[in-house]
């Protein structure tokens, strides 16, 4: 138990639906993420939010949109999805500080698949 | 073009010996690197971090190894226990970049009894 968690753990949609993904962390940390790990290649960053304001946006589709209400919650809104982005979507969050590298934690992840 | 490498997908150990999982680089501006540990079902977590102004850094069973003019670190496990057993992802930054960590594709680790 990292102190982040997620739901669903399992979510499948059509291409033509609207769902949502929920994280939140119990850690107190005011910076979160969202990457995606698709089959055989390596985590992919999407999203980063300090203090609740959007700082990255890795070139993700606007299909997918990203909502941090508060330090301890984010979302990832999913519409009209491609089968394509049938993935396991991973949130994370830090404590960042003036040291540049802080450690992510991770929660359990949700795996969605599009069909 | 993948500039975190793990040429390894999978890799078997016996109980108590040294595991060694392998990570290359092209990046020559990253400076900080991590270990990181995923069980199925679970989501990755912090193993072990070396910054590029050493070579080694030691946390009980575990030590990274960091070769800065090959571009490439190591992770020797030992000894190797079954409990070990789940899939390893090296990951990079740098200054100015610290939040954006770039990940290999994993090593899966096997410890057999």
């Amino acid at each position: 138990e990292t102190g982040v968690t997620q739901t669903p753990r399992h979510l499948v949609m059509g291409m033509t639906n609207k769902k949502s993904l929920k994280c939140e962390q119990h850690l107190g940390h005011n910076a979160m993420y969202w990457y995606k790990q698709s089959a055989k290649k390596p985590l992919e960053l999407m999203f980063v939010y300090n203090f609740k304001e959007q700082t990255e946006n890795n070139s993700v589709p606007s299909r997918f949109s990203p909502e941090c209400p508060n330090s301890s919650h984010l979302f990832l809104h999913l519409h009209t999805l491609q089968p394509e982005d049938s993935a396991l979507y991973l949130c994370a969050s830090s404590q960042e500080s003036d040291f540049p590298y802080n450690e992510q934690f991770f929660g359990p992840g949700t795996r969605l698949t599009v069909l | 073009d993948q500039q975190v490498k793990q040429n390894s997908p999978s890799l078997s150990v016996q109980e108590g010996r040294i595991s060694i999982l392998n990570c290359d680089y092209t990046n020559s501006m990253f400076d900080y690197f991590l270990w990181y540990k995923k069980y199925p079902a679970e989501g990755p977590t912090f193993l072990i971090s070396i910054s590029s102004i050493k070579d080694k850094n030691e946390d009980g069973r575990f030590t990274v190894f960091l070769n800065k003019s090959a571009k490439h670190l190591s992770l020797h496990i030992v000894p190797s226990q079954p409990g070990d057993s789940a899939v390893y992802f090296c990951a990079a930054t740098y200054y100015n970049y610290g939040q954006n960590f770039v990940f290999g594709p994993g090593t899966r680790l096997s410890v057999l009894p």
